[in-house]
């Protein structure tokens, strides 16, 4: 079963606004990781956040997560065309290796 | 590094066909998992070793093996294909096996099960 849920599904801005991204969780975490896929590739790690952090960034990135709420965001600022990409989260929960839980995606689209 | 390589890149089966799914990857990292990733959803974990000898099953397994007799290799063999085994395979690796680490992905592996 999915651990986590992105909102929106998919998200069309234009470049050098800025995309925020939602993700709520069901269960305790003790890592929130978020990972970009371009069209037809693999994953790329962007950035984890671990339980007892509020708030980290990135370069561009900025990852919030709220355990009361069980929810994070990913913000991207001045987003660029070369930024769309489907987002995903991920969760690992306490107990356990490294087993992730993906969410099922944000789709965004950077228009120029 | 070539990182976490996947061979093949694209492949039809009949239904009932058996074939295995190459990953491999050249970082000594001790965690290797296999997703499956189907239209509008996330991965979702079919298998995944902690090393070398060591594997269990994730939150799909049935209808796959797999084995991991090195640290590099670790494939996934589907038995009897069936059409809903269609679907893009990603494997991943990490250094840690216990969790807060980063997973490296391959590029895919997009299988039609006919």
């Amino acid at each position: 079963s999915q651990q986590g849920e992105e909102d929106p599904q998919a998200l069309s801005i234009q470049e050098g606004e800025n995309a925020t991204m939602n993700c709520s969780y069901k269960t305790s975490i003790n890592n929130l990781q978020w990972y970009r896929q371009n069209s037809g590739r693999g994953l790329v790690h962007l950035i984890l956040i671990r339980s007892n952090e509020r708030e980290k960034h990135s370069g561009r990135l900025r990852v919030t997560l709220d355990t009361s709420k069980k929810s994070s965001s990913l913000l991207i600022t001045a987003s660029r065309a070369a930024d769309t990409a489907s987002y995903f989260c991920a969760t690992d929960a306490r107990a356990g290796f490294q087993k992730l839980v993906f969410g099922t995606g944000t789709r965004l689209l950077v228009s120029p | 590094n070539a990182g976490v390589t996947q061979t093949p890149k694209f492949q039809v089966l009949k239904t009932g066909q058996s074939m295995t799914l190459q990953c491999a990857q050249d970082m000594n990292h001790e965690y290797m998992s296999w997703y499956r990733q189907d239209p509008g959803m996330g991965l979702r974990l079919i298998h995944y070793s902690v090393g070398a000898g060591i594997t269990d099953q994730g939150e799909v397994p049935n209808g796959y093996n797999v084995s991991r007799s090195t640290t590099e290799d670790f494939p996934l063999r589907l038995l009897s294909a069936a059409p809903s085994q269609t679907s893009v395979y990603f494997c991943a690796s990490s250094y840690s096996t216990s969790g807060g680490d980063t997973q490296y992905f391959g590029p895919g592996t997009r299988l039609t099960v006919l």
